[in-house]
């Protein structure tokens, strides 16, 4: 399975821009690239997900390189709910098997 | 409101009396899949189901069950717990039987602990 590589853990200061990289290195053309996060307390939540190009939502933005190998999730104006751990995953359509990782621990500093 | 459920949401238990932590959703979901979280371990998938009766083993299936007999359910039973069982459980479900293009929902957790 292609694996993910992420940052143990970053901060950012509350109403800026947050970029969380991920490594995806052996992606292959089918695998679509998942970010969830995870609120203290709580089960993981859909954040974003894309394939090629970039993709935004309410949450957040996803930024895919052109050679797919690393993708990159910003939140535009980060605030202290944002604080979560971050995976990014990578899901193969049909694959039902899914490794999740130990993900991104963001902070948020006020 | 769409959401899966977990029950129960804290279990104390001892070393080998069954138990079943049910999980059900109502969005008519075709894929369910239960995951074990621990510190320093990241979530790991034990069991999933692309739809009724058809169930997998995920990387951690070690001394759980599961069965899918209606499409709602998807229970997670322990025959005989052990005190390695003891992790935070969570039960997630997809519209899609292949969830790459799908979003997962994740219910809130069940916190078991075995002694």
């Amino acid at each position: 399975d292609a694996k993910t590589t992420q940052p143990n853990s970053m901060e950012s200061n509350e109403e800026e821009p947050v970029h969380l990289p991920c490594n995806h290195s052996t992606i292959s053309g089918t695998d679509y690239i998942h970010w969830y996060r995870q609120l203290p307390s709580q089960g993981p939540e859909y954040v974003i997900h894309g394939l090629t190009s970039n993709v935004n939502n309410r949450m957040a933005s996803l930024a895919i390189a052109e050679d797919r190998k690393s993708s990159t999730l910003i939140l535009h104006r980060a605030t202290l709910r944002d604080a979560a751990v971050y995976y990014c995953i990578l899901i193969y359509f049909g694959n039902e098997k899914l490794t999740f990782g130990t993900g991104t621990r963001l902070t948020i500093i006020p | 409101e769409a959401q899966v459920t977990q029950n129960p949401r804290y279990l104390i238990t001892v070393t080998g009396k069954k138990l079943t932590v049910t999980c059900s959703q109502n969005m008519n979901h075709e894929y369910m899949s239960w995951y074990r979280q621990d510190p320093g371990l990241g979530l790991r998938q034990i069991y999933y189901s692309m739809n009724v009766e058809v169930t997998d083993k995920g990387d951690v299936p070690e001394g759980y069950k599961v069965s899918r007999k209606e499409k709602r359910n998807f229970p997670l039973i322990l025959e005989s717990p052990s005190p390695n069982q003891t992790s935070l459980y969570f039960c997630a479900s997809s519209p899609l039987a292949g969830v790459g293009s799908g979003e997962l929902f994740f219910g809130e957790g069940s916190r078991l602990t075995v002694l």
